[in-house]
């Protein structure tokens, strides 16, 4: 079975700095995609960026870039000139080429000081 | 569109009753799903449907029943709740299964049951 785990249970970090949310996985399957969603205070789930497994470029969205290491089966975010904004719940989360279920890891809490 | 959306946003019930939380989409998705989301843990999946008249179980199904006679529709039925089930629930969908298309969630449900 797959399983996703997110080490950092809080993270902070400062205005404009730049921070990074560590995530690994494990899965034999060689078709996935992996993702991180934002979660803030009012628990709405907002997808911040998509990895294609199959793709070697790593996916970036403005501020917000992800480090895929597939052989090591990690995938960090990292959040550049940081907002107060950006203050939330992260999530990683895995997904199989051929289901929609996701697996998500336990979150890491982001925090961010003017 | 109005997208997924999930009624009620915030229910109390009592240890034994039963409730069923709605959820309706909007896009003509295929795939539609329930996650349920505890303290300090990710979202984790309870049941999911590939289309009309097609469930499948999740990773915690037990206490849930679902089905699925419109491709809009996906209630989430708790026959006997249980303070265990106090949770934050979350309704999903996208448009077909295994596709890589964009995951929709709606806004969540906050269940208490006392």
């Amino acid at each position: 079975a797959q399983t996703v785990t997110q080490s950092q249970p809080e993270m902070s970090v400062q205005e404009a700095e730049t921070v990074t949310l560590s995530c690994t996985y494990d899965t034999s399957e060689s078709d996935y995609y992996l993702f991180w969603y934002k979660q803030p205070p009012s628990r709405q789930m907002i997808l911040v960026i998509r990895q294609e497994a199959y793709k070697q470029q790593n996916a970036t969205e403005n501020r917000f870039s992800v480090n895929f290491q597939k052989a090591a089966k990690s995938f960090s975010l990292k959040i550049s000139d940081s907002q107060l904004g950006d203050a939330a719940m992260y999530f990683c989360a895995y997904r199989s080429g051929h289901t929609d279920k996701l697996i998500f890891g336990t979150g890491t809490r982001l925090q961010v000081f003017p | 569109n109005a997208g997924v959306t999930q009624t009620p946003k915030f229910q109390v019930l009592k240890t034994g009753q039963s409730m069923t939380l709605q959820c309706a989409q909007d896009m003509n998705h295929e795939y539609m799903s329930w996650y349920r989301q505890d303290p300090g843990m990710g979202l984790r999946l309870i049941h999911y449907s590939v289309g009309a008249g097609i469930t499948d179980q999740g990773e915690v199904p037990n206490g849930y029943n679902v089905s699925r006679s419109t491709t809009e529709d996906f209630p989430l039925r708790l026959l006997s709740a249980a303070p265990s089930q106090t949770s934050v629930y979350f309704c999903a969908s996208s448009y077909s299964e295994g596709a890589g298309n964009t995951i929709y969630f709606g806004e969540g449900s906050w269940l208490t049951v006392v």
